[in-house]
């Protein structure tokens, strides 16, 4: 199953929202994780299934979907929050992963 | 805590096998399924295998042919063989932990392999 991600880079500030999105080439149900990574450290996990955010992740991330078209919004974009996204579907094997969205600071 | 620390050769020739082991600290060895994953300079990551504490595995097909997962219970490690590398096994490479069906929860720092002549 592939997965298709956008957009691979997104600018934006402090305090905005922004959305990306993750697309299968099939339907996963609600089978698909994001990921939060940053430079030198492990990927941190943010929301599984589709629009349960996992504990201790900030209120501002949020995540919907099923199917085949999913997102990831954050909102009030906090500084620790620029970072590379990742969403990965866990439906079937293998198990495969979205090439990853780089939220930078305008 | 749960820390995966892995280790293994970072510079290998093309034709040789690629071998790393990662030691799980802390947490439930039996309990989780434990993975490689591994993300080439410039691309994505890709999910290469996983195997339980039974020595069942599953395993990326395009990698399957050249592919060992292994596990030892009694150190709390697994490992993961790749023969006949090339350039494009150029990544790197991570050991990560989750439980059957959900997604990774705990990963290792990840290690540069690089395979060139």
């Amino acid at each position: 199953i592939q997965l298709t991600q956008s957009p691979s880079l997104l600018s934006a500030s402090v305090g905005d929202r922004v959305t990306i999105t993750c697309r299968a080439s099939q339907g996963i149900n609600s089978s698909l994780a994001w990921y939060q990574r940053k430079p030198g450290k492990a990927p941190n996990l943010l929301i599984f299934p589709a629009s349960t955010v996992q504990t201790g992740v900030p209120s501002r991330f949020s995540g919907s979907g099923s199917g085949r078209e999913f997102t990831l919004t954050i909102n009030s974009l906090q500084p620790e929050d620029f970072a590379t996204y990742f969403c990965q579907q866990l439906n079937s094997y293998p198990i495969t992963f979205g090439q990853g969205t780089r939220l930078e600071i305008k | 805590q749960v820390q995966l620390q892995q280790w293994g050769a970072g510079l290998l020739k093309p034709s040789e096998t690629l071998s790393l082991t990662c030691t799980v600290y802390g947490g439930s060895f039996s309990d989780n399924d434990w993975n490689w994953i591994r993300q080439p300079p410039g691309k994505g990551l890709e999910w290469i295998g996983e195997i339980n504490h039974n020595g069942s595995t599953n395993s990326n097909p395009s990698l399957k042919s050249r592919l060992t997962v292994s596990v030892d219970t009694s150190k709390n490690q697994f490992s993961l063989k790749l023969r006949s590398v090339t350039a494009a096994d150029t990544a790197v490479y991570y050991c990560a932990r989750r439980k059957k069906g959900s997604p990774f929860d705990c990963w290792s720092q990840g290690s540069l392999v690089t395979v060139s002549s």
